[in-house]
């Protein structure tokens, strides 16, 4: 699975939104990009994920560069419980193919 | 409501003791994994499953064991041979079928040595 570059740590002002960047630049063409945040002390919950076309659910925007070579997760109104580390990981689909989880993002929503 | 369910939240382990760790999924999914988070870094993977009766080992395996007698169940056990076993421990399920299903977890256990 390709390797992802991530900020070790952003700030963001509580209501703006907050633009999570992510390096793949190795990423193949079946490799599919996922976002993930884990609170301290919590399990990881997903939040998003897609392989070429840009992506919306409730929580978030995910949005993938035409060469897929980089993402960025937007949270669009960020709030103090959005503090989290953020993680983003690039997969191939295969059944019981598992997720590499790096260090990730730490966001810091500040009031 | 439909989840995963990791107990205990905390362990406490002797030296030279097993421990046995819970996870059970109401989620219907067919593949379930642990982890190890150790702190300040990312998940490791211990071992997976994708099918009852049938478990893979993954990257640090050594010191663990599983078993998957029902699809709902993936307890794993910490066993003496593991000589550092204080970490943060994460359970998770997917759907297996469709495979860019994302995987959910559960709210860990953590574990630490007496």
């Amino acid at each position: 699975d390709a390797k992802t570059t991530q900020p070790t740590s952003m700030d963001c002002a509580e209501g703006r939104a907050a633009n999570l960047p992510c390096n793949h630049s190795t990423i193949s063409g079946n490799e599919y990009v996922y976002w993930y945040r884990q609170i301290h002390s919590q399990g990881p919950q997903y939040i998003i994920h897609g392989l070429k076309n840009n992506e919306t659910n409730e929580m978030a925007s995910l949005i993938i560069t035409e060469d897929r070579k980089s993402s960025t997760l937007i949270l669009p109104h960020a709030t103090l419980r959005d503090t989290a580390v953020y993680y983003c990981i690039v997969r191939v689909a295969v059944p019981g193919n598992q997720f590499y989880f790096g260090t990730g993002t730490s966001l810091t929503v500040i009031p | 409501d439909g989840g995963i369910t990791q107990s205990p939240k905390y362990l406490f382990r002797k030296e030279g003791q097993n421990v046995t760790l819970s996870c059970e999924q109401n989620l219907n999914h067919d593949a379930m994994y642990w982890y190890r988070q150790d702190p300040g870094q990312g998940l490791r993977l211990i071992y997976y499953s994708q099918i009852v009766n049938d478990f893979q080992k993954g990257d640090i395996a050594e010191g663990y064991s599983v078993s998957r007698e029902k699809k709902e169940s993936f307890p794993l056990t910490v066993t003496s041979a593991q000589k550092n076993p204080t970490a943060f421990y994460l359970c998770a399920s997917s759907i297996v079928v469709g495979g860019d299903q994302p995987q959910h977890f559960g709210d860990g256990t953590r574990l630490s040595i007496l």
